[in-house]
């Protein structure tokens, strides 16, 4: 079964620089969450939308900012990157709300 | 502030026990409580509670949440060395739309062969 597809899986940056991370969704979700790991923390939740409309607002910096295209993907746009922004990003869909969210494999940012 | 409280934060048995893994939490406008095994890489998600008293079960998993006392615990019986993962228990509660979950600090289970 087709699964949420993230890009890059690993990236490296440097401080300042800024950085894309994308996110397709299973097919027919049309919503769609990102999230940040930590090393050894839980995640944390970002920001989500729903048919293309920003839905709800976690603890995204400022620095960040995402969309949903017409085509259900999302992408995650992240400047000025920082050391802390070091982190795994998992996007996750689901169908409509209230049903479960499926994860994506994650990308890895490192920022040196 | 939503709170998603796990315990214990880590458990080592051997093959063949039962374990008990415990998730209160303290959230306002309940909606949803899911529980994923996150491995090496993304959480897989494994059950989705929203109704007291119900137990989900899936082969030798089963959880139930107990919506006046605010916990669920996910029982893992006959354990077995793939069932070695951390355990997040996360809650979806907002005002509707496609709210955040909130997650608890997870379980690590460690099956010891």
């Amino acid at each position: 079964a087709a699964g949420v597809i993230q890009s890059p899986r690993h990236l490296i940056k440097e401080k300042r620089e800024t950085a894309t991370l994308k996110c397709y969704p299973i097919p027919r979700h049309d919503t769609v969450y990102w999230y940040q790991q930590g090393p050894g923390q839980d995640p944390q939740f970002l920001i989500s939308f729903y048919e293309k409309m920003q839905s709800d607002k976690g603890s995204i910096p400022d620095r960040f900012s995402a969309q949903q295209f017409s085509d259900y993907h999302s992408e995650l746009n992240m400047s000025s990157l920082e050391l802390g922004d070091s982190a795994l990003y998992f996007c996750a869909s689901s169908l409509g709300q209230g049903s479960p969210l499926h994860f994506g494999n994650g990308t890895r940012l490192t920022v040196t | 502030e939503d709170k998603v409280v796990q315990s214990p934060l880590s458990l080592v048995v051997h093959e063949g026990d039962t374990v008990t893994l415990n998730c209160s939490y303290e959230v306002t406008n309940f909606r949803s409580l899911l529980w994923y095994k996150q491995e090496k890489k993304a959480p897989t998600f494994l059950f989705m509670l929203t109704s007291s008293g119900i137990e989900k079960k899936s082969g030798r998993l089963s959880s139930i949440l107990d919506k006046k006392e605010l916990f669920s615990i996910l029982n893992i019986t006959a354990t077995q060395t793939g069932d070695s993962a951390i355990y997040l228990c996360a809650v979806e509660a907002g005002r509707g739309g496609a709210d955040g979950l909130t997650f608890g600090k997870g379980t690590h289970l460690i099956i010891q062969p």
